[in-house]
């Protein structure tokens, strides 16, 4: 199974500020269609998670612009260029590139 | 827009079984593939089940092979997993996903495995 491992663990930010966060595959995540399938989650306190990010850097349906992905390979960044309190919660990083699909521990944030 | 419900959690003892449902609308059911996926706070989110748009492809994590079930019925536009000889491991908030991208959850629903 491809190993996600995400850091930092968790995050304090003030509001308005940058945050960003890493997350390492234990194999490419490069398909042979040349996409890579790599996604990240928010799941909010209480919530369900939600999906963010897709194939990397592609936002999903009404995620607001401040979300951004980028990496290849196995090396990937989820940003958030200005945090604000909604953005609360635990973000997680998700292969699938095949079956298991797996994600990584969490990256908590929380505001400052 | 899209929505999916959970029901048919709850508290079971171990080698019981129970049947979780996901009520899909919003979206074309039939077309998609739907995911179950659990979070526990010990091991986090776990993929467990996958089941093709017309029920004729099927896949498990390891973890369940050979005790959970993954269906559908597209006319009724719901998603089930019969869940037989469960552990306390089990224990879990169980979620339905559609997609390979996981792009829409349920909010879940609760099963506890205890005697």
């Amino acid at each position: 199974d491809i190993v996600m491992t995400q850091i930092p663990v968790s995050l304090s930010v003030t509001p308005g500020q940058p945050a960003s966060m890493s997350c390492k595959s234990s194999q490419s995540l490069l398909h042979r269609d040349g996409k890579t399938y790599l996604s990240w989650f928010l799941q909010r306190p209480g919530q369900s998670p939600q999906l963010l990010i897709y194939e990397v850097s592609k936002r999903f349906s009404g995620v607001p612009d401040r979300f951004s992905g980028s990496g290849s390979g196995t090396d990937f960044t989820l940003k958030i260029s200005r945090v604000e309190a909604e953005d609360v919660g635990l973000y997680y990083c998700m292969h699938s590139l095949r079956l298991p699909l797996t994600f990584g521990g969490g990256t908590k944030v929380e505001i400052k | 827009q899209v929505q999916l419900v959970e029901s048919g959690g709850g508290l079971v003892k171990p080698g019981g079984s129970l049947r979780l449902s996901c009520v899909a609308s919003g979206f074309t059911f039939s077309d998609y593939y739907m995911n179950w996926i659990r979070q526990t706070p010990g091991k986090g989110l776990e993929w467990i089940s996958y089941i093709s748009g017309n029920g004729d492809g099927e896949k498990y994590a390891d973890s369940v092979k050979g005790r959970f079930i993954i269906s559908r019925d597209n006319a009724k536009k719901s998603l089930y997993l019969q869940m037989n000889s469960l552990r306390p491991d089990d224990t879990a908030v169980y979620y339905c996903a559609t997609t390979a991208a996981l792009d829409y959850w349920g909010q879940g629903t609760l099963v506890s495995v205890s005697s």
